[in-house]
């Protein structure tokens, strides 16, 4: 099975400052690369997909990017609603596994 | 409105058997492909099976296979996951999801699965 390996597990950040937040797969996984947002006692929602497409309605303060083994999650200017925590997920092959997640937090 | 509603947690001993059903409206539910995704307490996501269009294309994640079946019924807009031999570690919140480029783009509400003695 692919690994994927986020980074960090946490962050703390303030409202405006720009989040980074890494994923690592164990093998080539080309752009099949997704990233997901959720709050507490809530279903994931998918933010990006294929690596760096933005989701329909998702604000344009979330980018990805990446291919390969290498993605990257960036949250320009953190607004109150982003603290959550974030999954990569490969879906290069099956089993199409998620990343450990990382929490953003104040 | 696209929807997706899980039904069927339960509480449930080790050894056990549960059924789980999603219930599909505001789409056209035979042209997509759904997943399952489940959610230990206080743990991430966990992807645990796929079916595709027609139901004839399935993938279980290495912790099911054996034990969990996933189906679909494309005339009642639902899908399935239909587990046995359960154990204390399936213990989760179990999602539904359609999926949007190989990816879980309408997700359920969830419903949980507790597995005690």
């Amino acid at each position: 099975d692919i690994q994927m390996t986020q980074s960090p597990s946490s962050v703390s950040a303030s409202v405006g400052d720009r989040v980074t937040i890494t994923c690592r797969a164990s093998q080539d996984i080309s752009i099949w690369l997704a990233w997901y947002q959720q709050k507490p006692g809530k279903a994931p929602n998918l933010l990006i997909y294929s690596a760096s497409n933005l989701q329909t309605g998702v604000p344009s303060r979330f980018s990805g990017s990446g291919s390969g083994t290498y993605f990257t999650l960036t949250i320009n200017s953190l607004q109150p609603e982003d603290f959550a925590t974030y999954y990569c997920q490969q879906a290069n092959d099956f089993p199409h596994t998620f990343g450990g997640g990382t929490k953003v937090e104040i | 409105e696209v929807q997706l509603v899980e039904s069927g947690g339960d509480f449930v001993q080790p050894g056990g058997s549960l059924r789980l059903s999603c219930a599909a409206s505001g789409f056209t539910f035979s042209s997509y492909e759904m997943i399952w995704v489940r959610q230990a307490p206080g743990k991430g996501l966990e992807w645990v099976s796929y079916i595709n269009r027609g139901g004839d294309i399935i993938y279980y994640a290495d912790s099911v296979t054996g034990r969990f079946i996933i189906s679909r019924d494309d005339a009642q807009n639902s899908l399935y996951l239909q587990m046995s031999s359960l154990r204390v570690e399936d213990t989760a919140v179990y999602y539904c999801a359609r999926r949007h480029s190989r990816f879980g783009g309408v997700w359920g509400q969830g419903t949980m699965v507790t597995v005690s003695s």
